[in-house]
């Protein structure tokens, strides 16, 4: 049982430059989330999903885009990179049931940098 | 509008000190989840508690142990005889349904630095 996977672990990118950031989760959770981590601060959330075809906006979406094809998949897609958007990716998945939370399962995250 | 605050941003002790995390949350909904995560220096995230609004009980796991209290809407977190490992920084998390998605959000973070 691998949980939430991400890849890469790490990626430099040029300014303009685009890349898709991969997040695959094996527990068969409907919920997935997109947070971004930047120094001294806490996580940010960028993009939630509660389910395949559904996808929403969290608090920081501006320059990134996602998608839910699979119950598996949560891509994120950075268009155009910019320096402000170096910082640490983590991505999340939990089961949600009605009332009962199930708790959330982080994946490894990602570091960005962009130059 | 929901809002998790950690307002010790570093905190530095001396091996086998207690030390006490604090964390107070704000939130218009009645049925919610709090959490603690650990950060350690290698980056991921380790969950460490979850607990729901309608249990109040504080826990207690080895040296680890949390207060809550729905009256001051807090949700302490205390390291008894604190070691070099617990070394990381600390986030407690809030998790709420808003417009009926599940959404966790988290403080800023505290970072303990516990010195031999």
């Amino acid at each position: 049982n691998a949980g939430v996977t991400q890849t890469p672990k790490f990626r430099i990118l040029k300014i303009g430059q685009s890349m898709t950031l991969q997040c695959t989760q094996d527990m068969n959770h409907n919920y997935m989330y997109w947070y971004r981590q930047d120094p001294g601060m806490g996580l940010k959330l960028i993009y939630y999903s509660v389910g395949a075809g559904i996808t929403d906006k969290g608090e920081v979406p501006n320059g990134y885009n996602v998608s839910r094809s699979t119950t598996e998949d949560f891509p994120l897609r950075l268009e155009l990179a910019a320096p402000s958007q170096t910082s640490v990716y983590f991505c999340a998945s939990s089961l949600d049931r009605g009332l009962q939370n199930y708790g959330y399962t982080f994946g490894s995250g990602t570091r960005l940098t962009v130059v | 509008a929901q809002k998790v605050t950690q307002a010790q941003t570093e905190i530095s002790v001396v091996e086998k000190e207690d030390v006490t995390l604090d964390c107070v949350y704000e939130t218009r909904d009645t049925t919610y989840y709090l959490f603690w995560y650990k950060q350690p220096p290698s980056g991921e995230l380790v969950f460490l508690i979850r607990r729901n609004s309608f249990d109040e009980q504080n826990e207690i796991s080895g040296r680890y142990s949390w207060n809550f209290q729905k009256s001051t809407s807090s949700f302490n977190f205390t390291i008894t005889a604190s070691q070099v490992v617990d070394s990381a920084v600390y986030f407690c998390a809030l998790s709420e349904k808003e417009g009926g998605s599940e959404k966790l959000v988290f403080g800023k973070g505290t970072k303990l630095t516990v010195n031999p």
